[in-house]
This record gives C-alpha cells, structure tokens and sequence, in this order.
C-alpha cells in the first residue's frame, strides 16, 4: 500500500518547456489536489479534483493545467514553464464520505522543480 | 483581508517540555481545523482534526483546541522528544467552502533540544 506516488521527484526545466507531474493514489479517494510549497508561503492549491472527469480551479491556477482521467491518477501540466514556477508540488488525496469533507488529506513527498 | 497565521516562525524548548503552538485566523468561518506535521523533504503528515463545536481533542501526548470566539487554535505536544522536531501546519476548512479545500498556514518549526 504505497498511499500517494509522485512521480519525478525532481526535474530541471529551462524556460519555455512543458512538462507534466504524475500523481497516483491508491486508497481509492475521491478528492485529489495539487499544492505547490514556497518560502515564506505555505501551502497553496492549483487545481483539485472532486471525482474522475472533473476538475477546478483552486487559489493559484494560472499556468498550469489538470486532468482526471482515471480517479486513482491526477495530472499537472505546465505548458510553458516559467522562473515564478519553480517551487515544491504536491499532490494529496482525501475520502468523501456521502459527498462531504472534514477528512485529513495524504501527501506525497513532493516533485521538486527548478526553472531555470 | 483573510489571513491564517502561526504566530511563530520557530520555536526551540528543552525535551520533555510542552511545546504550544498556536494557529489565528481572520476573517474565516472554520467548520474546522486540522494539524499537520512535515518532515524535511517530506509531504505533510495528518495529526488531528477539530470542528467548530469541539473545544478540545486528544491523540497520545498531543493536545488541540479550538475557540472560535478568540479565533484560534493551539497544538500542545507533552513531554516533548528531540523526535517531535518538524514543522507543524494548520489548516482550515470554511463553511461554504469548496469541497474539502484546506487553506494553510505558513508552519511552525519546532526543535526540541536533549
């Protein structure tokens, strides 16, 4: 049972590439998120996913883009990265129990990414 | 404007004393808070969950608590250990807000020195 898998755990970009983060989890949630960690920041959401097929925007999206294709994997795309990307992404998972919150969420270990 | 702040950037107390960490909030309508730790390198790691109608729950030496009237939350750990060091998140979820959407503070750095 390996809980939340992010995969790479690091990677170098140059400005202007694509890239695309893998998250898979495997305690079949139906709520999956994407974080991104800077200093002084804290925590703040990308996208998150409700269930298979959905996604939407949560307080940072602007460069980045999600799918949901399958509900044990979420995607996060940069199409065009930038310097203002680099930082710590993780993905975390949650129940929905009868549509509603209050459950802890699960963390990867984070993909480290550099913009150069 | 909507803050969540934990008043400490770090806070460093001898083993096997109790560390309190505290969580404030602004302008928030919790429906509750939870407690995360993070270990370097490490992806946050579930302590405890409250909601707005607890005033207290307990997990082993961890402690939480919660008043909405003073808008806060404090994190008691006792008879702290040298393996208690990490960095210690809160989180809040508000009511009406999307589901399951945490919002985070900064953290708290923890060291308990032997």
């Amino acid at each position: 049972n390996a809980g939340v898998t992010q995969t790479p755990k690091f990677r170098v970009l140059k400005t202007g590439q694509s890239m695309t983060l893998l998250c898979a989890q495997d305690m079949n949630h139906e709520y999956m998120y994407w974080y991104r960690q800077d200093p002084g920041m804290g925590l703040r959401l990308i996208h998150y996913s409700v269930g298979e097929g959905t996604t939407a925007k949560g307080e940072v999206p602007d460069g980045y883009n999600v799918s949901r294709l399958k509900k044990q994997n979420f995607l996060l795309g940069l199409e065009s990265a930038a310097p203002s990307q680099t930082s710590v992404y993780f993905c975390a998972s949650s129940y929905s129990i009868g549509g509603n919150s209050n459950q802890p969420q699960h963390f990867g270990d984070g993909t480290r990414l550099s913009i150069l | 404007s909507q803050k969540i702040e934990q008043n400490s950037e770090a806070l460093n107390i001898q083993e096997g004393k109790t560390a309190t960490l505290t969580c404030n909030y602004t302008n928030y309508s919790p429906a509750y808070l939870q407690w995360y730790r993070q270990d370097p390198g490490r992806g946050p790691v579930f302590l405890l969950l409250i909601r707005e109608n607890e005033k207290e729950k307990r997990k082993e030496r961890l402690k939480v608590t919660f008043d909405t009237t003073l808008k806060q939350s404090l994190f008691h750990i006792t008879a702290s250990q040298p393996a208690d060091s990490a960095t210690y998140l809160c989180a809040l979820e508000e009511h009406g807000g999307s589901q399951g959407n945490l919002i985070f503070g900064k953290g708290t750095k923890l060291s308990v020195k032997p």
